[in-house]
């Protein structure tokens, strides 16, 4: 079946160090695969995406990069800061389909500190 | 601003008791779903809807109701019968047919079981 494993948190860092948070999946062909972000005491919000092998999604600084060698997809940040502090969903989105069902891993909390 | 409203945003519950948690959108869009949310277990599917008067059970149901009457709005029920129904609950949104993976989500609700 179609899951997806990240690394468990809390994540912490220092203003400015390098973040990654590694997320690996298994399905069923090639799915599309997404990052979401949860602030605190909110809902969550897509934070990038990528839908095809090798395709890099980024945004707000935030990478990663669909690998199908390695069923992976690590969100990276070169220099975090305090207001990324928040929970980090990877998601995939199996192959066909009409909706959006989404399968997400556990989260991973990611604080960062002045 | 377009967006999704869930209401309340905290509630409380006596055991045997039925809670009915708002959502609606005005997106626009076709499906709507119900994820909930428990520590270290991510998001996990409770039903979800493309169409009025459709709607179909994720991977959790068992203890919830909803209905689909207007494409504004789902409605979740936390029955009785649902047996540990402390939990962080999300709606959200998404256009069908596109499968792009992007869900729009509102800032959830949290229940308490007394």
């Amino acid at each position: 079946g179609n899951s997806v494993t990240q690394m468990e948190g809390p994540v912490t860092l220092s203003e400015e160090a390098f973040l990654t948070i590694n997320c690996t999946y298994t399905a069923t062909g090639y799915p599309s695969l997404f990052w979401y972000v949860q602030y605190p005491g909110e809902g969550l919000q897509l934070l990038l995406k990528a839908t095809k092998a090798d395709d890099k999604g980024s945004n707000k600084g935030f990478e990663a990069t669909y690998r199908k060698e390695t069923t992976s997809f690590h969100l990276e940040k070169g220099s975090v800061q305090v207001s990324d502090s928040a929970v980090y969903f990877c998601a995939l989105s199996p192959l066909g389909g009409a909706t959006n069902k989404l399968i997400f891993g556990t989260g991973t909390l990611l604080a960062v500190q002045p | 601003d377009g967006g999704i409203t869930q209401s309340p945003k905290y509630l409380f519950r006596k055991e045997g008791q039925n809670v009915t948690l708002s959502c609606e959108q005005n997106l626009n869009h076709d499906a709507m779903y119900w994820y909930r949310q428990d520590p270290g277990q991510g998001l996990r599917l409770i039903y979800y809807s493309q169409i009025v008067n459709d709607f179909q059970k994720g991977d959790i149901a068992e203890g919830y109701s909803v209905s689909r009457e207007k494409k504004e709005s789902f409605p979740l029920t936390v029955t009785s019968a649902q047996k540990n129904p402390t939990a962080f609950y999300l709606c959200a949104s998404s256009i069908v047919g596109t499968n792009t993976g992007e869900l729009f989500f509102g800032e959830g609700s949290r229940l308490t079981v007394l």
